[in-house]
């Protein structure tokens, strides 16, 4: 059974920065890319970043380039993200999934509050 | 930055059919963006409903179809049931970026 655990959420406050993790079991993670979407209270689905099987390739929406990193650890079965500066209108929930999109985790709320 | 409209809202009868529709602010959706479709009900993470335009996945429920109409891609409802009743997104694929539609929310009424 695939499975996508998300981790690291929480309080932070304006500028502060905060790591996000994302533990899959089920497939083998290194023969897929991988995403991380978002979605504001209320609000809909935002996807954030995608990285590719070995890490050598990156791609991040605008609004959150320069300020975030995507990146894996395969023989974890790990993904992260590693948020930087950030800001108010990043709270929401977090979620990775497969970058087909077939399997998404259940997600992980960040807070950016002073 | 790239754009995908979906229509905001939607409402339907039980047992009747309803087609939902992606657009790009870029021009055509056409398989080659490979449109995805999700469904997502309250406090719950989205799930995967069609993908690669058409393509079901083993648990999408029949009722359940995609497709191309005109410049749009699709999502067609036939014999909708209450619990039917969701938000729904489409994905379009952009190169290695992705970008989601605003989401329809569907009443079944």
């Amino acid at each position: 059974e695939v499975q996508l655990v998300e981790s690291g959420g929480g309080l932070v406050q304006p500028g502060g920065s905060l790591r996000l993790s994302c533990t899959a079991s089920g497939f083998t993670l290194s023969t897929y890319w991988m995403s991380w979407v978002r979605q504001a209270p209320g609000k809909g689905l935002e996807w954030v970043a995608n990285i590719k099987q070995d890490g050598s390739e990156k791609n991040y929406v605008d609004s959150v380039k320069g300020r975030f990193t995507i990146s894996r650890d395969n023989a974890k079965n790990s993904l992260y993200l590693q948020m930087n500066s950030l800001r108010a209108e990043d709270t929401a929930v977090y979620y990775c999934a497969r970058n087909d999109f077939f399997y998404w985790g259940q997600g992980t709320l960040v807070t950016v509050s002073s | 930055q790239t754009v995908v409209t979906q229509e905001p809202s939607l409402t339907v009868s039980p047992g009747g059919t309803v087609t939902l529709t992606c657009a790009s602010s870029t021009g055509a959706v056409t398989s080659g963006y490979y449109p995805n479709w999700f469904q997502q009900k309250p406090g719950q993470a989205p799930r995967a409903l069609i993908y690669s335009t058409s393509n079901k996945h083993s648990w999408t429920p029949a009722r359940f179809s995609g497709s191309l109409l005109g410049d749009k891609a699709a999502l067609t409802l036939s014999g909708v049931q209450p619990e039917d009743e969701a938000e729904y997104y489409c994905l379009v694929y952009y190169g290695g970026a992705v970008v989601f539609g605003g989401g329809t929310k569907l009443t079944v009424l």
